[in-house]
């Protein structure tokens, strides 16, 4: 049972690359979630998925898009990566039950730095 | 909007002293409550969380919080520092509309002291 898994660990990209971020979890979890942790901001929900197949913004999900094709797999895309994208990156998940009172799990994270 | 406060971005004790770790919620409604814990280099872990019930919350490693409604407070306390409780510290609410949507404060990095 491995949780939440995230990859890759770290990224480097330059101005205007893109690339997807994949987050795993086999925990058979509902919700899944996308989050960006900035020194001083604690954590920012960027999307996140109540369903496979289902993707909702959260707080500052402008240059970032989603898909949950698959209910274990969520995926996070930058099209074309600013340097305000450099962050450290975690994806979260939780099973259903009482609205909003289950424990997120939370993968290690991606640091990735834009050039 | 929901919105959570943490006194003191860092908070400096000495080994074996009290750990206090201060968390305002901003909510119409008792939300739902959380602490989590932040290893250097590692994702969040749960540390406690208050849903309904018992006010006083015991979790993990000798953590515990309180949750106050009419202060709009949920600290987190510990009576004695360990050197391995060295970590940031995030106070999270969720309020209970179904979204499962967590607001997390900015976080406290404790340093323990030798």
């Amino acid at each position: 049972n491995a949780g939440v898994t995230q990859t890759p660990k770290f990224r480097v990209l330059k101005t205007g690359q893109s690339m997807t971020l994949l987050c795993a979890q086999d925990m058979n979890h509902e919700y899944m979630y996308w989050y960006r942790q900035d020194p001083g901001m604690g954590l920012r929900l960027i999307h996140y998925s109540v369903g496979e197949g289902t993707t909702a913004k959260g707080e500052v999900p402008d240059g970032y898009n989603v898909s949950r094709l698959k209910k274990q797999n969520f995926l996070l895309g930058l099209e074309s990566a600013a340097p305000s994208q450099t962050s450290v990156y975690f994806c979260a998940s939780s099973s259903t039950g009482s609205a909003g009172s289950n424990e997120q799990f939370f993968g290690p994270g991606t640091r990735l730095t834009v050039l | 909007a929901q919105s959570v406060t943490q006194l003191g971005s860092h908070v400096s004790v000495s080994e074996g002293a009290l750990v206090l770790l201060r968390c305002n919620y901003s909510s119409s409604v008792p939300p739902y409550l959380f602490w989590y814990v932040q290893y250097p280099n590692q994702g969040l872990q749960l540390l406690l969380k208050y849903t309904t019930g018992a006010t006083l919350v015991k979790g993990i490693n000798g953590f515990e919080a309180e949750f106050k409604k009419s202060e709009t407070s949920f600290h987190l306390t510990k009576p004695s520092a360990h050197m391995s409780d060295a970590a940031e510290y995030f106070c999270a609410v969720s309020d209970r509309s179904g979204s499962e949507k967590l607001v997390f404060g900015k976080g406290t990095k404790l340093t323990v002291n030798p």
